[in-house]
């Protein structure tokens, strides 16, 4: 049982490449979710998917697109990248049943975009 | 959607004191508070977290306390110890499944 796994760890970009991060998770979990953090801003909510097949917008979705290919994975994609977009990235999942709300953050992928 | 504010933004304390960090959420609606602690390099780890029906909630050395009708909710760290050290989130939970955390505090326990 891996929990939350996310790839690459770490990745340089030039500005105007595109990549997609990776996430994926094995327990089975319902919901998914993308965060950006950055130094003195917490975590923020890019976007988040509350079932297979359904995505939705968070706080900060512009220039990211996410696709929820199965259950198990949840990829967040860069089409255009800018240096505003150099940040760490966690994916998280919660089961959304069984009573428990408890996010699961997999280990980050640390963007620099130059 | 959710505001979410958390302050201290650092705090100091010696070993042994006890280390309180606030959080206030805007919108009443919000029913589950969490609170993550996130070493340098790694993953947050949830260290404690209440429900909006519960009033306080404590796990040895660690304790959450939520007042609804004002809107706050704390984290209690008491007998605190060096490996305390970290940088503490609280988050709220909106009933769309959305999560706002708190811009976070650097917590420095002195030997």
């Amino acid at each position: 049982n891996a929990g939350v796994t996310q790839t690459p760890k770490f990745q340089v970009l030039k500005t105007g490449q595109s990549m997609t991060l990776q996430c994926a998770q094995d327990m089975n979990h319902n919901s998914m979710y993308w965060y950006r953090q950055d130094p003195g801003m917490g975590l923020r909510l890019i976007y988040y998917s509350a079932s297979e097949g359904t995505t939705d917008k968070g706080e900060v979705p512009n220039g990211y697109n996410v696709s929820r290919l199965n259950k198990r994975e949840f990829s967040l994609r860069l089409e255009s990248a800018a240096p505003s977009q150099t940040s760490v990235y966690f994916c998280a999942s919660i089961p959304t049943s069984g009573g428990t709300d408890t996010q699961y953050f997999g280990p980050g992928t640390r963007l620099t975009v130059l | 959607g959710e505001n979410v504010e958390q302050h201290p933004s650092t705090l100091s304390v010696q070993e042994g004191d006890s280390a309180v960090i606030k959080c206030t959420y805007s919108d009443s609606a919000s029913n589950y508070f969490p609170w993550y602690k996130q070493e340098l390099g790694k993953r947050p780890q949830l260290i404690i977290d209440i429900r909006s029906n519960v009033g306080e909630k404590k796990d040895q050395r660690i304790a959450v306390t939520l007042n609804k009708t004002a809107k706050h909710f704390s984290l209690h760290i008491t007998e605190t110890q060096p490996e305390d050290s970290a940088v503490y989130f609280c988050a709220a939970k909106w009933p769309g499944n959305q999560f706002y955390f708190g811009t976070g505090t650097s917590l420095t326990v002195i030997p």
